[in-house]
């Protein structure tokens, strides 16, 4: 069964640190890919997105993610968190060509400490 | 303002007594879905709809209804809400059913007794 896994389930970094985050899918075939952010009480919100070309993808507010096509992976980086960041992100799966539903990893929940 | 309007934001209700959360939006999209968030579970699909009278399941449709009627609004509807109901869901859209990110909606916390 196709699935998105994401193995970290809660993250502490203090201000300034690097941020990876590791998604993983188990789609065969050509896949578009995401990455959402919830904020404390709010809704999802696109951060980015990867559907073809060049396989570093920059986002909103300094974040990249970087799609591993031999390695099934879409990890999310960021050089240097805020406080801001602190946030649950979820990374998300569909397989291109027609009706493809969007399939959730289980979220990462970041916390940034001042 | 492009948006995805949810009501109600908050319900406390007790089980078996019906009740439907309101969605629409205001971009013309084609697409538009219903998820639960529940924790460690990430986003569950409950359903989807591709275009007006046109519905489907998604991965957990038990215990719930929908309708597209119009373009632009996808109700959810509890028939008779359980415990196990008790979540927070989210509505979403996206233009076409075939590509595009979803817009979400700001969420609705519903609490089932």
């Amino acid at each position: 069964a196709q699935s998105v896994s994401q193995h970290n389930h809660h993250v502490i970094l203090s201000e300034a640190a690097s941020l990876e985050l590791g998604c993983n899918y188990s789609y065969g075939g050509t896949v578009n890919l995401f990455w959402y952010v919830q904020y404390p009480g709010q809704h999802l919100q696109l951060l980015l997105k990867y559907f073809s070309g060049d396989p570093l993808v920059k986002g909103i507010k300094g974040f990249e993610a970087e799609f591993i096509k031999s390695k099934f992976s879409f990890n999310l980086r960021k050089p240097s968190v805020q406080w801001s960041d602190t946030a649950e992100y979820f990374c998300a799966v569909r397989l291109s060509g027609g009706y493809q539903k969007v399939t959730f990893g289980t979220g990462t929940k970041l916390q940034v400490i001042p | 303002e492009a948006q995805v309007t949810q009501n109600p934001r908050y319900l406390i209700t007790v089980t078996g007594k019906k009740l439907t959360v309101t969605c629409s939006q205001n971009m013309n999209h084609e697409y538009m879905s219903w998820y639960r968030q529940d924790p460690g579970l990430g986003l569950r699909q409950i359903y989807y709809s591709m275009n007006v009278e046109v519905t489907d399941k998604g991965d957990v449709p038990e215990g719930y209804k929908v309708s597209r009627k119009e373009k632009r609004n996808f109700p959810l509807i509890l028939e008779s809400p359980s415990p196990n109901q008790t979540s927070l869901y989210f509505c979403a859209s996206k233009a076409s059913p075939n590509t595009g990110e979803l817009f979400f909606g700001e969420g609705s916390r519903l609490t089932v007794l």
